[in-house]
């Protein structure tokens, strides 16, 4: 089986601008979540989509969006972008958080803020 | 918020020697999940242990889980110079938002 696939792994955008990243899940993985990882806040929960619905929100800015597909592939959207965005984005697919499953994740897409 | 704290921050050891990352967390949870990083990517699974087991084994790897301290530690054996990784403890929470809150992390060094 493949594993999560993120795209793009590299960004570079300024202040102001908006971006989207993309990810496909594994094989049959309904539910995908995003993660924010910075040095000074560590790994942080943004959101998590299952059968095209979000399930639950993190503490983040309305900046911060995201969608899914029929197909369970998911995107998520900042808007507005600030210095502080600058972060490597994790996305991460499982069967059902819901349950005693693990999450598998992808490499990420490093967006870095100028 | 991250929900708790690993300890130590870092550990450095050598190839042979055994390596334990102590993770503490705040609230009750149904399950503790521990993940491994290498630098510059994603985080890799390493295993998982339901709040009502005490121990879990695999390969090298010797978790705990002590719900009334709200405590686990991760015990790698014989330590390799792959080993050398970043390490996160993650609990998932029975109510209120259902996903993982992650650690502040471990950054083992296995010297050859």
């Amino acid at each position: 089986k493949a594993g999560v696939t993120q795209t793009p792994r590299y960004l570079i955008k300024t202040r102001g601008q908006q971006v989207t990243l993309s990810c496909s899940p594994i094989s049959g993985h309904r539910s995908v979540s995003w993660y924010q990882q910075t040095p000074g806040q560590g790994l942080q929960f943004l959101f998590e989509y299952f059968s095209e619905t979000q399930r639950n929100k993190g503490n983040f800015p309305g900046r911060f969006s995201g969608r899914q597909f029929s197909n369970s592939r998911s995107e998520m959207n900042v808007s507005t972008l600030e210095l502080g965005d600058s972060a490597l984005y994790l996305c991460a697919s499982s069967l059902d958080p819901n349950s005693n499953q693990p999450q598998h994740f992808g490499d990420g897409t490093r967006l870095s803020i100028l | 918020s991250q929900q708790g704290e690993e300890d130590p921050q870092a550990l450095s050891i050598q190839e042979g020697e055994n390596a334990t990352m102590n993770c503490s967390y705040k609230t009750s949870i149904n399950n503790l999940q521990w993940y491994r990083q290498n630098s510059g990517r994603g985080l890799v699974h390493l295993i998982l242990i339901r709040s009502n087991e005490r121990e879990k084994h695999s390969g090298r790897l010797r978790v705990t889980l002590d719900t009334s301290k709200k405590s686990s530690s991760l015990l790698i054996t014989a330590s390799r110079a792959a080993d050398t990784a970043s390490y996160f403890c993650a609990t998932f929470m029975d109510t209120g938002r259902r996903a993982l809150t992650f650690g502040s992390g471990t950054r083992l060094q296995v010297q050859p």
